[in-house]
């Protein structure tokens, strides 16, 4: 079983749609929760961070569930760009002190014209 | 935020050549380092953990002898894949964290460097 697992997608939604994207992992250990963005062939690029109490920024809201280990970006009024792969991250620390990220395989939306 | 570089953004190589990347922090110093490697519509996977001053860690099946990493300084680590094959042509990417350890440090993503072997 992946650390970390995703709807692979792929998301093809209208503008102005509204797209949810489910993300749920195996670590109960895990600390801390993202989303990143990322571009063909670019490096991700983190999105938002994901709170036990939920948060939103403008479009995009995100939630967690520690108990059921699941985490969800909703993404309201979709636009063109953000067309992307849309990556579920979650975070311990490893060995030592190094915080160590694990990436889930990505969740692929393109937006319509 | 803060800058990660690596160098260089792309390379092409003959298989059986060493191909070295750099991976520099600019603005920040960081004490850890991560290189991950990515092969086309796969996602993130963390190779080595490289440690200012010490030997990095590998992750389960990364062969260290192959992929050699030097953290030499606070804002400077290597990653050298030795007599490259094919099978190594990917996408490598680093990032350094935030000092610190705080649970919502931010890391930050170098650009990547494609590697393709011929």
């Amino acid at each position: 079983r992946k650390e970390v697992e995703q709807d692979p997608g792929p998301f093809n939604v209208p503008e102005g749609a509204t797209v949810a994207f489910n993300c749920t992992y195996s670590n109960s250990a895990s600390q801390s929760f993202f989303w990143y963005r990322q571009d063909c062939r670019k490096e991700p690029k983190l999105l938002m961070s994901v709170y036990s109490s939920g948060n939103e920024d403008g479009r995009f809201t995100a939630q967690l569930n520690r108990a059921s280990q699941y985490i969800s970006l909703l993404i309201r009024d979709s636009k063109l760009s953000d067309s992307a792969t849309y990556l579920c991250v979650v975070s311990a620390i490893s060995s030592g002190s190094a915080r160590q990220l694990t990436f889930g395989s990505g969740t692929q939306l393109t937006v319509l014209p | 935020g803060a800058v990660v570089s690596q160098h260089p953004s792309w390379v092409i190589c003959k298989s059986g050549t060493s191909v070295k990347i750099e991976c520099r922090s600019l603005d920040f110093q960081a004490t850890t380092m991560f290189w991950y490697r990515q092969f086309p519509k796969q996602s993130l996977m963390l190779m080595a953990t490289s440690n200012e001053g010490s030997k990095a860690t590998y992750e389960q099946g990364v062969e260290k002898d192959k992929f050699l990493i030097n953290h030499a300084s606070l804002t400077l680590s290597t990653l050298t894949v030795t007599s490259a094959h094919p099978e190594d042509s990917s996408f490598y990417i680093c990032s350094a964290g935030e000092p610190g350890t705080g649970a919502y440090n931010e890391q930050f993503f170098g650009p990547g460097t494609r590697l393709t072997v011929l």
